[in-house]
């Protein structure tokens, strides 16, 4: 069955430290892999995608196929990122599943 | 000019009453979606049209019913609302499901609508 994985509900870390949301997957073929944010009050909007290998806001975040992992870095974890993050694979039957979710909570 | 727009923004209501919430996107994509998200902030596909075609009904009660006039608009109409119905509901869009992705583009990046916040009583 296709599922994604985030281990953690919660992450706490206080500023300057780096950060690491965890997401694994299982998806026969080759799904696209996504990243969304839901900051405080805000409607959801993409953070990066595998595709492009971009960092944005200091995230990046590396497909690991051999791992089915596609976690999500950033060195120095800063107030302003604490948000809900969630992982998306997307198949090309339009399906897209949303991970669970990781509440980020960047401490002062 | 906003991408992805929800009406109503909150919506509180009795139980067993029917309610609808629109979506409109003026993005010219062709695929728009429905979403749950609960109290634990879990996010759950609910329906996923393609030029007004449905491509995906997940597991939903038939209380429940899509309906898209065109492909810029998918409403979600909800008939004998229960307790269990209260979340927030989000709209969604994307370009084109059909396609498959290549390095350079993606057709199924989601732009999401605001949000409605449905409160069952």
């Amino acid at each position: 069955a296709q599922r994604v994985t985030q281990p953690e509900k919660l992450l706490s870390v206080f500023k300057g430290a780096p950060v690491e949301l965890k997401c694994n997957y299982s998806y026969s073929g080759s799904p696209e892999l996504f990243w969304y944010v839901q900051y405080s009050r805000q409607r959801l909007q993409l953070l990066l995608r595998h595709i492009s290998r971009e960092s944005i806001k200091g995230f990046t975040a590396d497909l690991n196929k051999g791992e089915t992992s596609f976690h999500l870095k950033k060195p120095f974890a800063q107030e302003e990122d604490s948000a809900m993050y969630y992982c998306a694979p997307y198949t090309n039957a339009g399906k897209s599943t949303f991970g669970d979710g990781t509440t980020l909570t960047v401490k002062p | 000019d906003t991408a992805v727009s929800q009406t109503p923004k909150y919506l509180v209501t009795q139980m067993g009453n029917d309610k609808s919430i629109k979506c409109e996107q003026n993005l010219g994509h062709d695929t728009m979606y429905w979403y749950k998200q609960d109290s634990k902030k879990f996010l759950k596909i609910m329906f996923s049209y393609n030029n007004k075609e449905l491509i995906i009904n997940e597991t939903v009660p038939n209380r429940f019913s899509p309906k898209s006039p065109d492909k810029a608009h998918l409403n979600l109409h909800i008939n004998s609302l229960e307790l269990g119905d209260s979340a927030v509901y989000f709209c969604a869009s994307s370009q084109d499901r059909r396609r498959t992705w290549t390095s350079a583009n993606s057709y199924n990046e989601q732009f999401f609508g605001p949000g409605t916040r449905l409160t069952v009583l």
